[in-house]
């Protein structure tokens, strides 16, 4: 089993959608968990942390299932700037500060 | 907005040849690492460095790869005798200013290495 599975995609949706991402890991000792966009050939960057309890910034929601080892990305109201791929990372030992990066889920909203 | 900045954005190099990359960490972060992405394929890492040592490393970090950091700005990644599979993208990141999130990480702009 992959240590951070996501689904591939591409997800194309039209401006406005409502569109949700899944990502699942297989440490269940896994201690903070991310979700970072990446623009083509360009560096990741830090979208949001994910925090047990769920946590929202502006259209973007992520939770996390401990049970489960599942984590969602839930972006509402879609703009033509969120295209991107989206990196589920997770950092997936204890004591560890090394991150480990899901292969992404592409995005592409449409006109 | 504080930012980790890398060197060159594109390295070309001979096969067998040595190269650095550079990199400059945010300031008042602890902790270094650098991570690569071949073209298409997932970001990896490769090793973290705190404390002026290293701190972890992947098993993609051999003895052809060395850290560094010669003084307190700098940190630099060397890749020995480069080879066809070492041309990918090197993101430099740093994390942990010692206060608030300690593992959310920022990444540089990457360096572009291409070995002909």
């Amino acid at each position: 089993r992959k240590e951070v599975e996501q689904d591939p995609g591409p997800f194309n949706v039209p401006e406005g959608a409502t569109v949700a991402f899944n990502c699942t890991y297989s440490n269940s000792a896994s201690q903070s968990f991310f979700w970072y966009r990446q623009d083509c050939r360009k560096e990741p960057k830090l979208l949001m942390s994910v925090y047990s309890s769920g946590n929202e910034d502006g259209r973007f929601t992520a939770q996390l299932n401990r049970a489960s080892q599942y984590i969602s990305l839930l972006i509402r109201d879609s703009k033509l700037s969120d295209s991107a791929t989206y990196l589920c990372v997770v950092n997936i030992e204890t004591g560890r500060r090394a991150l480990t990066f899901g292969s992404g889920t592409r995005l592409q909203v449409q006109p | 907005e504080p930012e980790v900045t890398q060197t060159p954005s594109h390295q070309v190099t001979q096969m067998g040849q040595e190269v650095i990359l550079r990199c400059v960490p945010i300031s008042n972060h602890l902790y270094f690492y650098w991570y690569r992405q071949i073209l298409g394929q997932k970001v990896e890492f490769l090793v973290s460095f705190y404390n002026n040592e290293i701190s972890e490393k992947s098993e993609i970090f051999d003895d052809q790869f060395s850290v560094e950091r010669p003084d307190g700005s700098n940190f630099t990644l060397k890749i020995r005798s480069t080879k066809l599979e070492d041309s990918a993208m090197y993101f430099c990141a740093s994390s942990d200013s010692g206060k608030g999130h300690r593992d959310e990480a920022f990444f540089g702009q990457g360096t572009r290495l291409t070995v002909v």
